[in-house]
């Protein structure tokens, strides 16, 4: 079965601090890949997504992510994180061959960006 | 913007009720999703729906059902509340790009149920 897993439970840095959250997925085939981000008391919201072309992915607020197809990996980034970076970040995997739009979620990392 | 709105964001039931979670969305979408969220334990998805009077399935559906009469409205019941369905709900919609996998999936405001 499809998984993702998220290397980080909680993560704390502080303001200006470079950040690289980890997601590895186990599927062999295409897949589309997602982080989504959840803010205290919001609901969950896109920050990027993968389907195609440069690898290399740039999305809301300064994120990035990188995917690296022979790692199975999909790691989030951001140069220098601010005290409003504090949420919680979600990878999702989207496999190709009839899964109909259903995504398969890490189980999320906390961070906590000390001002 | 999409808009998924949730009728409840805060709920409190007791053992053995039947519940109903609502789920709304304005933007046309074919599919429809229920996730519970639990600390440590990510998004989990409930059940799905790619159409009117269709559902699906997903991991975690046993002591759950789902109704889907129109597009716009994805319901979840539960048909006895029992304290380890505590959790917080997420509806989500999506729309299908080309009939293909490549969806973005958008979350409502989520719905908090206290089950006593």
């Amino acid at each position: 079965a499809q998984s993702v897993s998220q290397h980080n439970h909680h993560v704390i840095l502080s303001e200006a601090a470079s950040l690289e959250l980890g997601c590895n997925y186990s599927y062999g085939g295409t897949v589309n890949l997602f982080w989504y981000v959840q803010y205290p008391g919001q609901h969950l919201q896109l920050l990027l997504k993968y389907f195609s072309g440069d690898p290399l992915v740039k999305g809301i607020k300064g994120f990035e992510a990188e995917f690296i197809k022979s790692k199975f990996s999909f790691n989030l980034r951001k140069p220098s994180v601010q005290w409003s970076d504090t949420a919680e970040y979600f990878c999702a995997v989207n496999a190709g061959g009839g899964s109909q739009g259903n995504l398969i979620f890490g189980k999320g990392t906390k961070l906590s960006v000390k001002p | 913007d999409v808009k998924v709105t949730q009728s409840s964001r805060y709920l409190v039931k007791r053992t053995g009720e039947k519940v109903f979670l609502e789920c709304v969305q304005d933007m046309d979408h074919e599919n429809m999703f229920w996730y519970r969220q639990d600390p440590g334990l990510g998004l989990r998805l409930i059940y799905f729906s790619y159409d009117v009077k269709m559902k699906e399935k997903g991991d975690i559906p046993e002591g759950y059902s789902v109704s889907r009469e129109k597009k716009e409205r994805f319901s979840l019941i539960l048909e006895s509340a029992s304290t380890n369905q505590t959790s917080m709900y997420l509806c989500a919609s999506s729309l299908i790009e080309g009939r293909g996998p490549q969806e973005t999936q958008y979350f409502g405001p989520g719905t908090r149920l206290l089950v006593l």
